[in-house]
């Protein structure tokens, strides 16, 4: 059974801060690994890794894999109140397009 | 990329009541799912709708209790059976293309259920 484990459960920061994130996770015939942010309802997407060593970075947000200590970092640097969300990672396998989820990290960033 | 609507936005529903949560996706998709995130939790995958026939449930999800209808590539049913307070949740509908490398699952909007 694919298992993703996701530290630490919360977090509090102030402005600027910059915050790692951690995901760690053990999967069969691993194919993926997503990020998400969720503030609602709705998760929107932030990035996708599949290979080890290549940072994928979006604005002040990046993320990177090692599939040889089978975890994930992602980063944000100068956090802004509007980061204040919970961060989920999700891991796929080559059986289908179906995600596992991790139990996510909560950021709180206060002014 | 897919926009994806689901209804009810939120209920209040009473114990022993059913409710069926919609999705409606603007384009044909290949797979759709429905996850569940109970308060404080992550999500957690119920079934896979499968066009045509019964969907497939995940370890601890039963057909009895989460029925699920797809009649054609754009729309599914969720229903919520005979419902307890253990089940006020949200129900998030998502969708896939299959040998879409790119990698992204597609959520709506969720429906939010509290079962008093």
């Amino acid at each position: 059974e694919d298992k993703v484990v996701q530290s630490p459960l919360s977090l509090v920061v102030h402005e600027g801060d910059t915050v790692t994130l951690n995901c760690s996770y053990e999967v069969t015939n691993f194919r993926s690994l997503l990020w998400y942010k969720q503030e609602k309802k709705a998760p929107t997407f932030l990035f996708m890794l599949t290979s080890s060593g290549i940072e994928k970075k979006s604005g002040r947000l990046s993320s990177i894999l090692d599939k040889k200590e089978l975890f994930s970092i992602l980063n944000i640097t100068a956090t802004q109140t509007g980061d204040s969300a919970i961060y989920l990672c999700a891991v796929r396998n080559n059986a289908g397009n179906m995600l596992t989820f991790g139990g996510g990290t909560r950021l709180m960033v206060k002014p | 990329s897919a926009v994806i609507s689901q209804k009810p936005s939120r209920d209040i529903c009473q114990r022993g009541t059913s409710l069926t949560i919609q999705c409606q996706v603007d384009s044909q998709v290949t797979m759709m799912f429905w996850y569940r995130q109970q308060p404080g939790q992550s999500l957690t995958l119920i079934a896979t709708a499968n066009q045509g026939s019964e969907a497939t449930y995940e370890s601890g999800f039963v057909i009895d209790k989460f029925p699920i209808s797809r009649p054609n590539l754009t729309f599914s049913t969720l229903t919520v059976s005979n419902m307890s307070p253990e089940d006020s949740s949200i129900y998030l509908c998502s969708v896939a293309w299959a040998g879409d490398y790119t990698g992204e699952l597609f959520f709506g909007e969720g429906s939010r259920l509290t079962v008093l």
